[in-house]
């Protein structure tokens, strides 16, 4: 099946660090991949939606200047959390699909922790 | 008002039976709708797509109801291993982004 990794799995790191995510989906291209945060019992947010050689469309309220997203191939899409502090500490999910109707296949997050 | 509703449990049920929840959505436009799984601090995994005509796979039974605008999933013969929490997943617009719901949590005691 779609598998879609994600590194590192876990960061802990001093605040104003800055944190770089990486997705990649192992044996499909994806066209488009979305990024998530989750806080505990939460549901999933939406932060940004990325298709491949373009720039992300980011959702209200999410800042792109501190979010930056490159996905400059079609097996690869990164987050880069700059200057993180301890308000930024979560569970950071990505999300790769090949095609519009198919579904997404998730990589197995990254937990933040910024102190 | 949340766009995709779950009850968030717990669901206590006892191994081998039989357990069912609902989700409901407020998008009428929505076309299409998943049940992903998600355990303790890991990544949601697609359970199964729902279908407009309901659909099965082994233990797992999905419906969808457009006129009331709610997704079920019913598991039968629970296993220890079905305890988990089972998002509700729609689909929002035209692109593909989806909505989740918060979860429903379900443990299975033996």
């Amino acid at each position: 099946g779609a598998v879609v990794s994600q590194h590192p799995s876990w960061v802990i790191c001093k605040s104003g660090t800055s944190v770089k995510i990486e997705c990649r989906s192992l044996d499909f291209q994806a066209t488009t991949m979305f990024w998530y945060r989750q806080f505990p019992k939460q549901s999933l947010m939406l932060m940004a939606t990325s298709n491949e050689g373009s720039k992300a469309t980011y959702e209200q309220g999410v800042e792109k200047d501190k979010f930056l997203i490159n996905h400059a191939s079609l097996t690869l899409s990164t987050l880069t959390v700059t200057s993180a502090h301890p308000e930024d500490s979560s569970f950071y999910i990505c999300s790769a699909r090949s095609l519009l109707n198919q579904p997404q296949h998730f990589g197995d997050g990254t937990r933040l922790s910024i102190l | 008002r949340k766009e995709v509703e779950q009850d968030p449990g717990p669901f206590n049920v006892p191994e081998g039976a039989t357990v069912a929840f609902n989700c409901t959505y407020s998008n009428s436009a929505s076309q299409s709708f998943f049940w992903y799984r998600q355990d303790c601090r890991k990544e949601p995994k697609l359970l199964m797509s729902v279908y407009s005509s309901g659909n099965e796979d082994g233990r797992f039974t999905a419906q969808l109801n457009r006129a009331s605008q709610y997704i079920s999933l019913l598991i039968r013969d629970s296993k220890l291993s079905d305890s988990a929490t089972y998002l509700c997943v729609v689909n929002a617009d035209s692109w593909g982004k989806l909505q989740f719901g918060a979860g429903t949590q379900v443990v299975v005691t033996p």
